[in-house]
């Protein structure tokens, strides 16, 4: 099974300053298709899960253009250029090149 | 506009055999896409319990494989998720997903979740 571990586990940022997330896979996520099937979910506090970004870098729609993913093989990231108050939660990467899929510990992305 | 919802049981006795439906409205599940459970233990992460395609074909997480059952039925445009043998640790929010199979190849639209407890 693929392991997908998150850091940091939990990150105090400053209203409007950037954020950043990182997710390692324990083998390369690259499907025999040649797609990376690694997504990024925001929960926030008592609602589901929330689809952000598709297949490393790709933005779901309605998703604000301050989220960004990047990464390659088994190192991704989540970027959030300027956090604002409606950010607040946990966020999660997700790999479904493989089965079964799994997802990371989560990130509580927090307000200083 | 495509929604999810969750339902069945709150609460579940250990040893029995916990059923939940998610029917879907604002598209026909005949029509493709694939449809998930995923759930979330009280404070913890998320674990994908398995997919389901339209054509009834199906993936479980190995870990939960041999208690798992998800069916579909495009008649009531609805999937359902069978978990017997449940205790304790199957205390969860679980939610169904929608998962694109034709370009985002991720779950881009979920219920709210429901929350099941198992306790006697």
């Amino acid at each position: 099974d693929i392991v997908m571990t998150q850091t940091p586990l939990s990150s105090p940022v400053t209203l409007g300053q950037p954020a950043s997330i990182s997710c390692r896979s324990s083998q390369s996520l690259v499907h025999s298709d040649g797609n990376t099937y690694l997504s990024w979910l925001q929960q926030r506090p008592g609602q589901p899960p929330r689809l952000l970004i598709y297949k490393i870098s790709n933005r779901f729609s309605g998703v604000p253009d301050r989220f960004s993913g990047s990464g390659a093989g088994t190192d991704f990231t989540l970027k959030i250029s300027r956090v604002e108050a409606e950010d607040v939660g946990v966020y999660y990467c997700m790999q479904e090149t493989q089965f079964p899929y799994s997802f990371g510990q989560g990130t509580k992305l927090e307000i200083k | 506009q495509v929604q999810l919802q969750e339902s069945g049981p709150g609460l579940v006795k250990p040893s029995e055999t916990l059923s939940l439906t998610c029917a879907v409205s604002g598209y026909s599940i005949s029509s493709g896409y694939y449809w998930g459970w995923i759930r979330q233990p009280p404070g913890k992460g998320l674990e994908w319990i398995g997919n389901i395609y339209h054509s009834g074909t199906t993936y479980y997480n190995p870990s939960l494989e041999s208690r798992v059952t998800i069916s579909v039925d495009t008649s009531k445009n609805q999937f359902s998720l069978k978990l017997s043998s449940v205790t304790a640790s199957d205390t969860a929010v679980y939610y169904c997903a929608r998962r694109d199979a034709k370009d985002l190849w991720a779950f881009d639209i979920w219920g709210q979740g429901t929350m099941v407890t198992v306790s006697s």
